[in-house]
Protein backbone atom coordinates (compact mmCIF):
# COMPACT_ATOMS: atom_id res chain seq x y z
CA UNK A 1 0.00 0.00 0.00
CA UNK A 2 1.83 2.95 -1.52
CA UNK A 3 2.37 5.92 1.15
CA UNK A 4 2.61 8.65 -1.37
CA UNK A 5 1.31 7.89 -4.74
CA UNK A 6 1.91 9.72 -7.96
CA UNK A 7 0.45 9.17 -11.43
CA UNK A 8 1.30 8.94 -14.08
CA UNK A 9 5.29 7.63 -13.88
CA UNK A 10 5.77 8.78 -17.44
CA UNK A 11 4.44 11.80 -19.46
CA UNK A 12 5.43 12.56 -23.21
CA UNK A 13 4.01 15.28 -24.69
CA UNK A 14 4.25 17.37 -26.96
CA UNK A 15 4.46 22.01 -26.69
CA UNK A 16 1.92 23.69 -25.92
CA UNK A 17 -0.31 20.91 -24.55
CA UNK A 18 -2.13 20.69 -21.04
CA UNK A 19 -1.39 18.23 -18.25
CA UNK A 20 -2.07 17.19 -14.85
CA UNK A 21 -0.32 15.11 -12.45
CA UNK A 22 -2.04 13.71 -9.71
CA UNK A 23 -0.36 12.68 -5.74
CA UNK A 24 -2.18 10.75 -3.52
CA UNK A 25 -1.45 10.28 0.18
CA UNK A 26 -2.59 7.54 3.06
CA UNK A 27 -0.22 8.51 5.71
CA UNK A 28 -2.59 11.06 7.35
CA UNK A 29 -0.21 14.05 7.00
CA UNK A 30 -1.78 17.21 6.83
CA UNK A 31 0.85 18.97 4.40
CA UNK A 32 1.43 18.39 1.04
CA UNK A 33 4.36 19.81 -1.41
CA UNK A 34 5.21 19.49 -5.12
CA UNK A 35 9.36 19.85 -6.15
CA UNK A 36 10.89 19.83 -9.64
CA UNK A 37 13.94 17.92 -9.85
CA UNK A 38 16.08 19.16 -13.39
CA UNK A 39 18.84 17.26 -14.98
CA UNK A 40 21.13 18.11 -12.59
CA UNK A 41 19.05 16.40 -9.92
CA UNK A 42 18.90 19.78 -8.51
CA UNK A 43 15.42 19.72 -6.00
CA UNK A 44 13.61 23.19 -5.78
CA UNK A 45 10.69 23.66 -3.99
CA UNK A 46 7.30 24.43 -6.34
CA UNK A 47 4.26 24.86 -3.95
CA UNK A 48 3.30 23.64 -0.27
CA UNK A 49 -0.53 23.23 0.91
CA UNK A 50 -1.20 22.50 4.68
CA UNK A 51 -4.69 21.40 4.67
CA UNK A 52 -6.01 22.42 1.60
CA UNK A 53 -4.46 25.76 1.90
CA UNK A 54 -1.93 27.01 -0.35
CA UNK A 55 1.55 28.45 2.18
CA UNK A 56 4.13 28.62 -0.10
CA UNK A 57 3.84 29.42 -3.95
CA UNK A 58 7.90 30.19 -5.07
CA UNK A 59 8.59 32.00 -7.97
CA UNK A 60 6.75 29.27 -10.18
CA UNK A 61 5.71 30.93 -13.74
CA UNK A 62 1.38 30.84 -13.33
CA UNK A 63 1.34 28.22 -15.95
CA UNK A 64 1.64 25.85 -13.29
CA UNK A 65 -1.62 25.65 -11.00
CA UNK A 66 -1.78 23.23 -7.80
CA UNK A 67 -4.89 22.43 -6.68
CA UNK A 68 -5.75 20.34 -3.52
CA UNK A 69 -9.48 18.78 -3.58
CA UNK A 70 -8.68 17.23 0.21
CA UNK A 71 -5.80 17.19 2.54
CA UNK A 72 -4.75 13.93 1.25
CA UNK A 73 -4.62 14.83 -2.52
CA UNK A 74 -2.53 17.66 -4.48
CA UNK A 75 -2.89 17.32 -8.13
CA UNK A 76 -0.52 19.80 -10.25
CA UNK A 77 -1.91 21.12 -13.58
CA UNK A 78 0.04 22.79 -16.26
CA UNK A 79 -0.84 24.72 -19.39
CA UNK A 80 1.06 25.30 -22.17
CA UNK A 81 4.29 23.06 -21.54
CA UNK A 82 7.63 24.08 -22.76
CA UNK A 83 10.65 22.07 -23.60
CA UNK A 84 12.23 24.26 -19.82
CA UNK A 85 9.38 22.11 -18.19
CA UNK A 86 11.08 18.61 -19.00
CA UNK A 87 11.83 17.28 -15.48
CA UNK A 88 10.91 14.71 -12.46
CA UNK A 89 8.42 16.37 -10.63
CA UNK A 90 7.81 14.69 -7.11
CA UNK A 91 4.84 14.91 -4.93
CA UNK A 92 5.99 14.84 -1.01
CA UNK A 93 3.74 14.88 2.36
CA UNK A 94 4.69 15.47 5.79
CA UNK A 95 2.82 15.82 9.54
CA UNK A 96 5.18 18.55 10.91
CA UNK A 97 7.91 20.49 10.70
CA UNK A 98 10.97 17.78 12.08
CA UNK A 99 9.72 14.67 10.89
CA UNK A 100 10.88 14.66 7.37
CA UNK A 101 8.73 14.05 4.32
CA UNK A 102 7.26 11.11 2.47
CA UNK A 103 8.12 11.37 -1.37
CA UNK A 104 6.34 9.99 -4.04
CA UNK A 105 8.21 8.04 -6.73
CA UNK A 106 8.05 10.88 -9.51
CA UNK A 107 6.49 11.86 -12.57
CA UNK A 108 9.31 12.30 -15.31
CA UNK A 109 7.71 15.00 -18.08
CA UNK A 110 9.54 15.10 -21.20
CA UNK A 111 7.96 18.03 -23.51
CA UNK A 112 8.98 17.38 -26.95
CA UNK B 1 17.17 32.48 4.86
CA UNK B 2 17.64 28.93 5.68
CA UNK B 3 20.09 27.12 3.22
CA UNK B 4 22.61 24.23 2.83
CA UNK B 5 25.68 23.32 1.15
CA UNK B 6 27.04 19.71 0.06
CA UNK B 7 30.66 19.76 -0.59
CA UNK B 8 31.70 17.39 -3.45
CA UNK B 9 29.45 16.28 -6.38
CA UNK B 10 30.79 13.05 -6.84
CA UNK B 11 32.32 10.98 -4.38
CA UNK B 12 33.92 7.44 -5.03
CA UNK B 13 34.99 5.09 -2.81
CA UNK B 14 35.86 1.50 -2.73
CA UNK B 15 33.92 -1.36 -1.53
CA UNK B 16 34.51 -1.88 2.73
CA UNK B 17 36.10 1.41 2.85
CA UNK B 18 34.73 4.86 5.02
CA UNK B 19 31.96 6.64 3.89
CA UNK B 20 31.34 10.66 4.69
CA UNK B 21 29.37 12.62 2.57
CA UNK B 22 29.95 16.55 3.69
CA UNK B 23 27.10 19.03 4.30
CA UNK B 24 26.96 22.49 6.06
CA UNK B 25 24.11 24.24 6.99
CA UNK B 26 23.40 28.08 7.02
CA UNK B 27 20.26 28.31 9.53
CA UNK B 28 19.33 31.71 11.88
CA UNK B 29 17.52 29.27 13.74
CA UNK B 30 18.28 26.24 15.69
CA UNK B 31 17.83 23.88 12.44
CA UNK B 32 15.96 20.70 11.39
CA UNK B 33 19.05 18.30 9.32
CA UNK B 34 18.24 15.60 7.26
CA UNK B 35 19.69 13.13 4.84
CA UNK B 36 18.18 11.50 2.18
CA UNK B 37 18.94 9.18 -0.53
CA UNK B 38 18.02 9.04 -4.05
CA UNK B 39 18.26 5.11 -5.88
CA UNK B 40 18.18 5.80 -9.57
CA UNK B 41 14.74 6.25 -11.05
CA UNK B 42 13.17 6.49 -7.22
CA UNK B 43 12.17 8.77 -4.63
CA UNK B 44 13.83 10.24 -1.92
CA UNK B 45 13.76 7.95 1.16
CA UNK B 46 14.68 9.40 4.59
CA UNK B 47 18.17 8.35 5.72
CA UNK B 48 17.97 10.15 9.25
CA UNK B 49 17.25 13.45 11.08
CA UNK B 50 18.43 16.02 13.50
CA UNK B 51 15.96 17.50 15.98
CA UNK B 52 18.47 18.83 18.75
CA UNK B 53 18.23 15.82 20.81
CA UNK B 54 21.36 13.86 20.30
CA UNK B 55 23.98 15.48 18.02
CA UNK B 56 24.89 12.17 17.10
CA UNK B 57 21.83 10.41 14.91
CA UNK B 58 21.81 7.03 14.07
CA UNK B 59 20.00 6.42 10.54
CA UNK B 60 18.85 3.14 8.44
CA UNK B 61 21.19 1.14 6.30
CA UNK B 62 24.13 1.72 8.93
CA UNK B 63 24.53 5.26 8.12
CA UNK B 64 24.78 8.14 10.43
CA UNK B 65 25.24 11.94 11.13
CA UNK B 66 27.19 14.26 13.47
CA UNK B 67 25.68 17.64 14.27
CA UNK B 68 28.55 20.70 15.00
CA UNK B 69 26.83 23.60 15.73
CA UNK B 70 30.44 25.13 16.17
CA UNK B 71 31.15 24.26 12.71
CA UNK B 72 27.59 24.31 11.08
CA UNK B 73 27.84 20.98 9.78
CA UNK B 74 26.14 17.63 9.35
CA UNK B 75 28.54 14.95 7.70
CA UNK B 76 27.32 11.89 7.03
CA UNK B 77 29.02 8.56 7.74
CA UNK B 78 29.14 4.85 7.25
CA UNK B 79 32.12 2.95 8.52
CA UNK B 80 32.03 0.50 5.43
CA UNK B 81 30.29 0.77 1.75
CA UNK B 82 28.52 -1.89 -0.34
CA UNK B 83 28.08 -1.60 -3.56
CA UNK B 84 24.07 -0.99 -2.51
CA UNK B 85 25.16 2.14 -0.96
CA UNK B 86 25.90 3.81 -4.76
CA UNK B 87 23.23 7.06 -5.02
CA UNK B 88 22.74 10.32 -5.06
CA UNK B 89 22.51 11.59 -1.52
CA UNK B 90 21.09 14.81 -0.32
CA UNK B 91 20.90 17.24 2.87
CA UNK B 92 18.49 19.27 3.92
CA UNK B 93 17.44 21.32 6.07
CA UNK B 94 13.71 22.59 7.33
CA UNK B 95 12.17 25.19 9.19
CA UNK B 96 8.02 25.16 9.81
CA UNK B 97 7.37 26.08 6.09
CA UNK B 98 9.64 23.89 3.37
CA UNK B 99 12.62 21.96 3.20
CA UNK B 100 15.68 23.69 1.41
CA UNK B 101 17.50 20.59 -0.68
CA UNK B 102 21.41 20.78 -1.41
CA UNK B 103 22.63 20.16 -4.36
CA UNK B 104 23.23 16.50 -3.83
CA UNK B 105 26.29 14.11 -4.07
CA UNK B 106 26.69 11.22 -6.24
CA UNK B 107 27.87 8.35 -4.17
CA UNK B 108 30.16 5.12 -6.50
CA UNK B 109 31.12 2.30 -4.77
CA UNK B 110 33.83 0.35 -6.42
CA UNK B 111 34.57 -3.10 -6.38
Amino acid sequence: DTAVSQTPKYLVTQMGNDKSIKCEQNLGHDTMYWYKQDSKKFLKIMFSYNNKELIINETVPNRFSPKSPDKAHLNLHINSLELGDSAVYFCASSQMAGHGYTFGSGTRLTVV
Amino acid sequence: AQSVTQLGSHVSVSEGALVLLRCNYSSSVPPYLFWYVQYPNQGLQLLLKYTSAATLVKGINGFEAEFKKSETSFHLTKPSAHMSDAAEYFCAVSDWDDMRFGAGTRLTVKP
